[in-house]
Parts: structure tokens; C-alpha cells; sequence
């Protein structure tokens, strides 16, 4: 089955400086690649997605970047504010076969005021 | 918020008993999958329901088991329940197996096992 590992598990930046957050992924055939925001003791909700046949999706201060020969995503957070404060999580899919997301295990970002 | 709703909030269990937990999923979504979210880890995929069938199951055992009714509510079964499967439980709702898109999830039940 799928594996995804993220890097960094901790994150600290200060606040208005940018944050970047590293997914890789085992199996060739995802290709559908979620990030979902987790604040304490909240459901996981989706800030960005890219799908396979994308090389970077932005929204506003957030970015998602996708390189499918070397099997990894990107999520680039610039300007933080305190409120980006959370644990991130990726996902990676196969949507054609079920679309079941195999998370990471999480990067918690901390927004220094 | 998303319009998928998850009971019971909590729930303290003991070794070796069984429990039932319920999701209802957004109007509209046919599809409904379960995760379990152990303390300071991401989801793991247990299994996923679409349109009352299995489709789809994580490496999970036998133990974990779940059913989808007509509404396209779900519910996770856990028989013989072990101090590991202590976690919060999230469902989350879609509108399709096959459709690449966000996947709404509900607020987890946190099952705590003694």
C-alpha cells in the first residue's frame, strides 16, 4: 500500500516569515494530494490540493508543489500569521481506484507573534 | 463546518468489549470512509463504504467492521477491543469513490480503552 512521510514533525517560524512543509510518497500510482489544517482538538480541514497532472497550485499565501518523477509534494506557507498555527498533515490518493487517503504523520507549525 | 456529524463524542471502554460508532455523512455524499487518528499521528485508512458496499479496507483486522445504510450514514464496529485501538475515530463523507476532491470529515469520537 501507499507510504507517505513528512518532514519537518516540528515547526517554529516567525511570524510573517515563510514555512515549508515536505511530503514523499511510495506508490507512482497517487495522484491526488490533499493537505488538511488540524487546530486542537478540531476535524482536519483542507486548505490546498493538486492533483497529478499539476506542477503547483497557489492560493493567496499558500502553495502546494508536486514533482511526480521524484514522488514528493511541497506545501509552502508564506507570510505566517499567528492563526497558521496547527498541525499540518498531507494525504495521498488514488481517486480513479477509490480516492482513500494515506495521511503523513504531521508537522505541527508554530507562528511566533 | 461541515455538515458530517459523529456520535458519541467519547466513549471509555474496557479490554475485550465491543463497540459501535456512527457517522452521518454530508447531504449529498454517497461515500463515507474511517480513519483512526492515534495520539500525535496522522489518520490511518481503516476502510471505506460507498452506496452500502465495502470498498476499499486499510491494514486493519477483522476485529474493525463497519456498515453504510441506505441514507449513506456508517456505522465502525470494534469487537474485542485492545488497549492499542485507543484513538480518536474521524469518518469523513464524499461525493463519490472515484472523484478526486476533498473529503469532509466529522468531529471524531474519541474512544479511550482501559
Amino acid at each position: 500500500g501507499e507510504n507517505v512521510e513528512q518532514h519537518p514533525s516540528t515547526l517554529s517560524v516567525q511570524e510573517g516569515d515563510s514555512a515549508v512543509i515536505k511530503c514523499t510518497y511510495s506508490d507512482s500510482a497517487s495522484n491526488y494530494f490533499p493537505w488538511y489544517k488540524q487546530e486542537l482538538g478540531k476535524r482536519p480541514q483542507l486548505i490546498i490540493d493538486i492533483r497529478s497532472n499539476v506542477g503547483e497550485k497557489k492560493d493567496q499565501r499558500i502553495a502546494v508543489t508536486l514533482n511526480k518523477t521524484a514522488k514528493h509534494f511541497s506545501l509552502h506557507i508564506t507570510e505566517t500569521q499567528p492563526e497558521d498555527s496547527a498541525v499540518y498533515f498531507c494525504a495521498a490518493s488514488t481517486f480513479d481506484t477509490g480516492n482513500q487517503f494515506y495521511f503523513g504523520t504531521g508537522t505541527s507549525l508554530t507562528v511566533i507573534p | 463546518e461541515t455538515g458530517v456529524t459523529q456520535s458519541p463524542t467519547h466513549l471509555i471502554k474496557t479490554r475485550g468489549q465491543q463497540v459501535t460508532l456512527r457517522c452521518s455523512s454530508q447531504s449529498g455524499h454517497n461515500t463515507v470512509s474511517w480513519y483512526q487518528q492515534a495520539l500525535g499521528q496522522g489518520p490511518q485508512f481503516i476502510f471505506q463504504y460507498y452506496r452500502e458496499e465495502e470498498n476499499g479496507r486499510g491494514n486493519f483486522p477483522p476485529r474493525f467492521s463497519g456498515l453504510q445504510f441506505p441514507n449513506y450514514s456508517s456505522e465502525l464496529n470494534v469487537n474485542a477491543l485492545e488497549l492499542d485501538d485507543s484513538a480518536l475515530y474521524l469518518c469523513a463523507s464524499s461525493f463519490g469513490p472515484r472523484l478526486a476532491g476533498e473529503q469532509f470529515f466529522g468531529p471524531g469520537t474519541r474512544l479511550t480503552v482501559l
